[in-house]
């Protein structure tokens, strides 16, 4: 079946620019998990929900970061203003109900 | 905080050696721990996940052992291949709390062959 999915795969932009990432979670999976990944680094979490509910943001580094998804399934990360320290690698899993978190391919995010 | 401090951070090995990767736990509430393998432009693959009521678990060649007295997990590959060569995170979290998983560093395993 269809894994995690994610779009685009790759986005530069200008610093100062807003940009949308998407992902696509395993359909009919509750829980949905947003990880930042630095090049050399292990994912760092960002966000979680549960169905439309964001339970915890604590990992968001800035009021420039905003999750959202607001029917329980596809979900949008937005970082406004964009700043050179933002370039990483954004990873989206979806999580069914059991342990194992099944990750998307992530989106390569550089912010010139 | 909480913390995953996983060694080493590189690992060469030659085919059909064993690698082992350890990795080291702050939180003690953590119950739930998994390994990923991650290859280049791809998102992490769990390969073998390990609770906290349990301590050895084996799958083929990949075994991970856990000792939650000194909050530490490892990750034994043996007969080790070419097609092993990637970067492997260890994880853990509070499954059935939040979920969330505190990744490790990774460690870059290359089998030569």
């Amino acid at each position: 079946g269809a894994g995690v999915s994610q779009s685009p795969r790759y986005k530069v932009a200008k610093r100062g620019q807003d940009v949308a990432l998407r992902c696509d979670p395993i359909s009919g999976h509750v829980s949905l998990f947003w990880y930042q990944q630095a090049l050399g680094q292990g994912p760092e979490f960002l966000t979680y929900f549960q169905n439309e509910a964001q339970l915890d943001k604590s990992g968001l580094p800035s009021d420039r970061f905003f999750a959202e998804r607001p029917e329980g399934s596809v979900s949008t990360l937005k970082i406004q203003r964009t700043q050179q320290e933002d370039s990483a690698v954004y990873l989206c899993a979806s999580n069914g109900g059991f342990d194992e978190q099944f990750f998307g391919p992530g989106t390569r995010l550089t912010v010139l | 905080g909480e913390n995953v401090e996983q060694h080493p951070s590189t690992l060469s090995v030659q085919e059909g050696d064993s690698a082992v990767i350890k990795c080291t736990y702050s939180d003690s509430a953590s119950n739930y721990f998994p390994w990923y393998k991650q290859e280049l432009g791809k998102g992490p693959q769990l390969i073998i996940d390990i609770r906290s009521n349990v301590g050895e678990k084996k799958d083929q060649r990949i075994a991970v052992t856990l000792n939650k007295t000194a909050k530490h997990f490892s990750l034994h590959i043996t007969e080790t291949q070419p097609e092993d060569s990637a970067v492997y995170f260890c994880a853990a979290s509070r499954w059935r709390n939040t979920g969330k998983l505190i990744f490790g560093q990774g460690t870059t395993l290359q089998v030569k062959p």
